[in-house]
Order: structure tokens, then sequence, then C-alpha cells
């Protein structure tokens, strides 16, 4: 069956550096693959969505890219901030119109 | 852009009651989808409604569990009845009319049964 492997550890970076989020999939080939910021008691807000023929988009300070051979998306924060902590879900479509989600990684920037 | 609306945003219930819970879509947006989301199983698609009808109940977790859309700006997720492991936070969410739009999420309700 389709998988979703995020980094179920939380990632602590210090502000100003970039923080490297990864997205791993397994049994299957989706054909985008969105990224989404879930803040505490609220609803997942859209960010990024990367197709399989591009390598890299860019959104402001973030980046996503998508290596369709090692079956991964690598999501970065630039020049991160304290603002930035979150929790970042990796969310490829699961055939028809359906769309899941990874368990997420939580970010925390310290300032 | 109102954005999608849940209600109510908390709602605690004793085992064996009904459990009605509310959806706002954005307007025009064609599909509608409920998730729920615990700790142990992140974001899971429950059911999912094109054009007010539904298209995929799969991930209904069982008979319990009943989803309406009477028109293209309400639907409702029903629990009937109600027992503690269906606590968790239930979202639903709206998107245009194309295979990769993005959705977008109301603030949820969170459902505590004891």
């Amino acid at each position: 069956s389709q998988k979703i492997e995020q980094n179920s550890e939380a990632l602590n970076i210090q502000e100003g550096k970039t923080a490297t989020l990864t997205c791993n999939y397994t049994n299957y080939s989706p054909a985008y693959l969105q990224w989404y910021r879930q803040d505490p008691g609220r609803g997942p807000v859209f960010l990024l969505l990367i197709r399989e023929n591009e390598k890299e988009k860019r959104k402001e300070r973030l980046k996503v890219t998508f290596d369709t051979t090692l079956k991964q998306s690598l999501f970065h924060i630039t020049a991160s901030q304290p603002a930035d902590s979150a929790t970042y879900l990796c969310a490829p479509p699961a055939g028809g119109f359906k769309t899941i989600f990874g368990a997420g990684t939580r970010l925390f920037v310290k300032a | 852009d109102a954005g999608v609306i849940q209600s109510p945003r908390h709602e605690v219930t004793e085992m064996g009651q009904e459990v009605t819970l509310r959806c706002k879509p954005i307007s025009g947006h064609d599909y509608l989808f409920w998730y729920r989301q615990t700790m142990m199983r992140g974001l899971e698609l429950l059911i999912y409604f094109n054009n007010n009808v539904p298209i995929d109940d799969s991930g209904m977790p069982e008979d319990r569990f009943s989803a309406k859309m009477p028109n293209a700006s309400f639907s409702t997720l029903k629990i009937q009845p109600s027992e503690p492991r269906d606590s968790a936070v239930y979202f639903c969410a709206s998107s245009a009319g194309t295979g990769n739009s993005p959705l977008h999420f109301g603030n949820g309700t969170r459902l505590t049964v004891t």
C-alpha cells in the first residue's frame, strides 16, 4: 500500500539557519506532491505544490525539491524565524481526488 | 473569503450519544472532504464529495459514521452512537475542481467522548 514517511522526531534549529524536512514515499509514484503547514489548534494550510517534472519550486524563503528516483521530497526554509515554528505535512495524491498526509515533522526555531 | 467554517469548535459528549459536526465549504468549491486527526494515526481521510455526491467513503471507520451534503454550502458528519475511541479532531476541507487543487481546511472540531 502507499506509504509516506516524515521524520517523526522534532527538528530544533537556531534562528537564521536553514531547516530541511524530509518526505519519503514508497509503493507508488505520485504525479505531484503538496506541502502544508499546521499550527496548534488550526487546520493545515497549503504552502507549495511541486509536480514530478519539476525538480525544484520556490516561494519566498521556502524551497521544495522532488526526486522521483529517490522517491523523496525535501522542504527547506531558509533564514528561519521563530514564527516558522509549526508542524509541516507532506501530502501526495492517492488516486482520484484524494490527498493523503504524512505524520508531519514539528519544527522549533529558537531565537 | 470567509474560508471553511466548522462548528462546533469543541464537543464533549458521553458514550452512546449522537454527535453531529457541521461544515460550510468555500463558495464555488466543488469538492468537500472530511478528515480525522489523532496523535496515533495522523490525518485520515474519511469521505469526500463532488458536487454534493459522495464519491469515496472507504475511510469511514464503521457504520456508526455517516456524512451528508444536502447542498453545495453545507455538510454534516454524524456519529451515532459515539464511543471514546472516536475522540479526535475532525477537519473539513474544500477544494476547487481540479485534481491538484490545494485543500482549504477549517479549524476543526475537537471531539471528546467520555
